[in-house]
């Protein structure tokens, strides 16, 4: 597609549910992104993929976030026992990597918003 | 490790005034600027980048920002403002000694625009 795509756009789901939120990005892209955006911590860096290279999962908040990423192309982002405060908007971005400069342009989702109840 | 700052949560301007958003980083060396655009119910949209090149970048939609390494900032202008600059707007940086263009982002400056 012609930019990056998440599904879905909004998920409510019960506290201790897990979730999982899809992105594909732009073709063509091997560097993918995850950002959540909340009331109380603004815009925060989750995890980042680099075509093949381990993922810097450097942001996660705690072992109940994971995330894959298939033949260097669709990640899914996972939330095992969903609390309340993993409220939130979860972007998910994708920019071109490897061989390309530094500081080039990272295209962004229109995010998951995803309610926990 | 690199902080933005960006000084007031909400601005309030009348439609055709000057438009002006302060962005402040902190890192040892510096990095690589961004400002971003987030209409309601959107995702972000890239305004204008600073890299290495000239300092007063310009972007989309009338916007600029100029690079002010003495002053370690980043402000965002517009000369006149117009309803549709209504949105939220984030400063945003990443070190271009790692590897990646992780970003990290200020707490962002929603903007109001009166007619």
């Amino acid at each position: 597609g012609a930019g990056v795509s998440q599904s879905p756009s909004n998920k409510v789901t019960e506290k201790g549910k897990d979730v999982e939120l899809r992105c594909d990005p732009i073709s063509g892209h091997t560097a993918l992104y995850w950002y959540r955006q909340s009331l109380g911590q603004g815009l925060e860096f989750l995890i980042y993929f680099q075509g093949n290279s381990a993922p810097d999962k450097s942001g996660l908040p705690s072992d109940r976030f994971s995330a894959e990423r298939t033949g260097g192309s669709v990640s899914t982002l996972t939330i095992q026992r969903t609390q309340q405060e993993d409220s939130a908007v979860y972007l998910c971005a994708s920019s071109l990597g490897a061989g390309a400069p530094l500081g080039n342009t990272i295209y962004f989702g229109e995010g998951s918003w995803l309610t926990v109840v | 490790a690199q902080s933005v700052t960006q000084l007031g949560s909400h601005v309030s301007v009348s439609e055709g005034a000057l438009v002006l958003l302060r962005c402040n980083y902190s890192s040892s060396v510096p990095p690589y600027l961004f400002w971003y655009v987030q209409y309601p119910n959107q995702g972000l949209q890239l305004l204008l980048k600073y890299t290495s090149a000239a300092t007063l970048v310009k972007g989309i939609n009338g916007f600029e920002a100029e690079f002010k390494k003495s002053e370690t900032s980043f402000h965002l202008t517009k000369p006149s403002a117009h309803m549709r600059d209504a949105a939220e707007y984030f400063c945003a940086v990443s070190d271009r000694r790692a590897a990646g263009n992780k970003l990290t982002f200020g707490g962002g400056t929603r903007v109001l625009v009166k007619p």
